[in-house]
C-alpha cells in the first residue's frame, strides 16, 4: 500500500519551454501533497504544499507564477515548470500524505529528473 | 523553528560491519515526529520509520534498530551486519505534529557498503 507514481521520469525540455510532472497517489487519497526539489548531492527542499481544491501554498523564496500547481484530485496534483530555464534541472519529488489511525507518513514518487538545455 | 543534523557527510564500511548513522534535531514543538528515509541510486525515497515524540522505546526491524533519546534530541539509525544493498544516502527528518505536515529533512549520510 501507500503507492504515489510520478510521470515523466525523466525530462530533457530546451530552455523557455514549460514542462508538467504529474504526482499520483494509486491506493489511497491524499488530501496533501508536497513538492520537492533536490539539486545534486543535497537534501530535500521543500518548494509547496498542495491542497485538493485550494491553492497551494510556497515556501518562501519559491517563486508561484514559476512553478504551477494544480492538485484537482485527491490523487492527483502536477507540478509545471513554466518557461524553464537551466538553472531549473534538478530533481522534482513529490510526496502524499497518508493517514492511518492518527499517524501520518509522507510516502514518495520515484522522482523526475529535469534537465533544461 | 526546526531543524535537523546529520553530521556525517559520508561513512564507508565493509560488508558485515554494523554502521551508526547519527541524527541530531531541533523544535521547539513538544510533539513531534521524526523519520528516516532510505535513498538508493535510483533516487526514490524509501521510509523506513516513524517515531512519535511520546514513544522513546527502542524500534528493530530485521538488521535495522532506531534508537530515540529525547534528553539529546537524537535519534540515531543503526544496521546490523551491513549489506551491499544497504548502499544509499539515508535522510533523517522531522515534522511536527497534526494531519499533512511539513517535513524538514538533514542534509543526509551517503553510506557506501563494500565487499
Amino acid at each position: 500500500g501507500a503507492v504515489v507514481s510520478q510521470h515523466p521520469s525523466w525530462v530533457i525540455c530546451k530552455s523557455g519551454t514549460s514542462v508538467k510532472i504529474e504526482c499520483r497517489s494509486l491506493d489511497f487519497q491524499a488530501t496533501t501533497m508536497f513538492w520537492y526539489r533536490q539539486f545534486p548531492k543535497q537534501s530535500l527542499m521543500l518548494m509547496a504544499t498542495s491542497n485538493e481544491g485550494s491553492k497551494a501554498t510556497y515556501e518562501q523564496g519559491v517563486e508561484k507564477d514559476k512553478f504551477l500547481i494544480n492538485h484537482a484530485s485527491l490523487t492527483l496534483s502536477t507540478l509545471t515548470v513554466t518557461s524553464a530555464h537551466p538553472e531549473d534541472s534538478s530533481f522534482y519529488i513529490c510526496s502524499a500524505s497518508s493517514t492511518s489511525g492518527f499517524q501520518e507518513t509522507q510516502y514518495f514518487g520515484p522522482g523526475t529528473r529535469l534537465l533544461v538545455l | 523553528a526546526q531543524k535537523v543534523t546529520q553530521a556525517q557527510t559520508e561513512i564507508s564500511v565493509v560488508e558485515k560491519e554494523d554502521v551508526t548513522l547519527d541524527c541530531v534535531y531541533e523544535t521547539r514543538d513538544t510533539t513531534y515526529y521524526l523519520f528516516w528515509y532510505k535513498q538508493p541510486p535510483s533516487g526514490e525515497l524509501v521510509f523506513l520509520i516513524r517515531r512519535n515524540s511520546f514513544d522513546e522505546q527502542n524500534e528493530i526491524s530485521g538488521r535495522y534498530s532506531w534508537n530515540f533519546q529525547k534528553s539529546t534530541s537524537s535519534f540515531n539509525f543503526t544496521i546490523t551486519a551491513s549489506q551491499v544493498v544497504d548502499s544509499a544516502v539515508y535522510f533523517c527528518a522531522l515534522s511536527e505534529a497534526g494531519t499533512a505536515s511539513k517535513l524538514t529533512f538533514g542534509t543526509g549520510t551517503r553510506l557506501q557498503v563494500t565487499l
